[in-house]
């Protein structure tokens, strides 16, 4: 059974430029939350989808968006991007109790 | 904010020994504390929770202990082993927060064969 997959793995961008990050929960969760993880701290709350509608949303600009579409995917989009956007980006899914979040190995994005 | 933090960034100790990591949180009204375990290049890994109403948990050789007087919250593994080596979090949950995790900052388990 896969667990939850997420694309691209690494990723060099340029300041100011845009990206868009993916993930693909397990099959049959239907909330998916993403998180930052800057190196040597703790992951922190980002953006949380629940049957394509955000049900949280942490302290982070509006440079961050993101979406959940029909089959429970999820895109991530941050714009302008800033050298302090470096980090490791988890999504995480789960099934319906408040528990059980599964994460996925993250997309390592750098910014230069 | 309130934050979940941890007392120890890295910890080292010798295999077959047993391992005690420590967390302080402040938010009183979590309704659950987990452990994760996060090795290099993988997201984090669910370990145990713990309600907020209970003061002790027992997995396969992980304990996890929660004493609310003092807001503190602690991980024990026995008999540490090689594949214990990883970065430990600790999380809380609250309802009224959308059930969204906060971290604390890590501790590193080095185990020392």
């Amino acid at each position: 059974d896969a667990g939850v997959t997420q694309s691209p793995t690494h990723l060099i961008k340029t300041r100011g430029q845009q990206v868009t990050l993916r993930c693909s929960p397990i099959s049959g969760h239907k909330s998916v939350s993403w998180y930052q993880q800057v190196l040597g701290q703790g992951p922190q709350f980002i953006f949380q989808y629940y049957e394509k509608e955000e049900r949280g949303r942490g302290n982070f600009p509006d440079r961050f968006s993101a979406r959940q579409f029909p089959n429970y995917s999820s895109e991530l989009n941050v714009n302008a991007l800033l050298l302090g956007d470096s980090a490791l980006y988890l999504c995480a899914s789960r099934l319906d109790s408040p528990l059980g979040y599964t994460f996925g190995s993250g997309t390592r994005l750098t910014v230069v | 904010g309130e934050s979940v933090g941890l007392h120890l960034p890295t910890l080292s100790v010798q295999e077959g020994d047993n391992s005690i990591i420590n967390c302080a949180y402040s938010n009183s009204a979590s309704d659950y504390f987990i452990w994760y375990k996060q090795e290099s290049g993988k997201g984090p890994q669910f370990i145990i929770d713990i309600r907020s109403n209970m003061d002790k948990r027992q997995g396969q050789r992980v304990t996890v202990l929660l004493n609310k007087t003092v807001k503190h919250l602690s991980l024990q593994i026995a008999a540490t082993q090689p594949g214990d080596s990883a970065v430990y979090f600790c999380a809380e949950m609250g309802r009224n927060a959308g059930n969204m995790l906060t971290f604390g900052g890590g501790t590193r388990l080095m185990v020392k064969p």
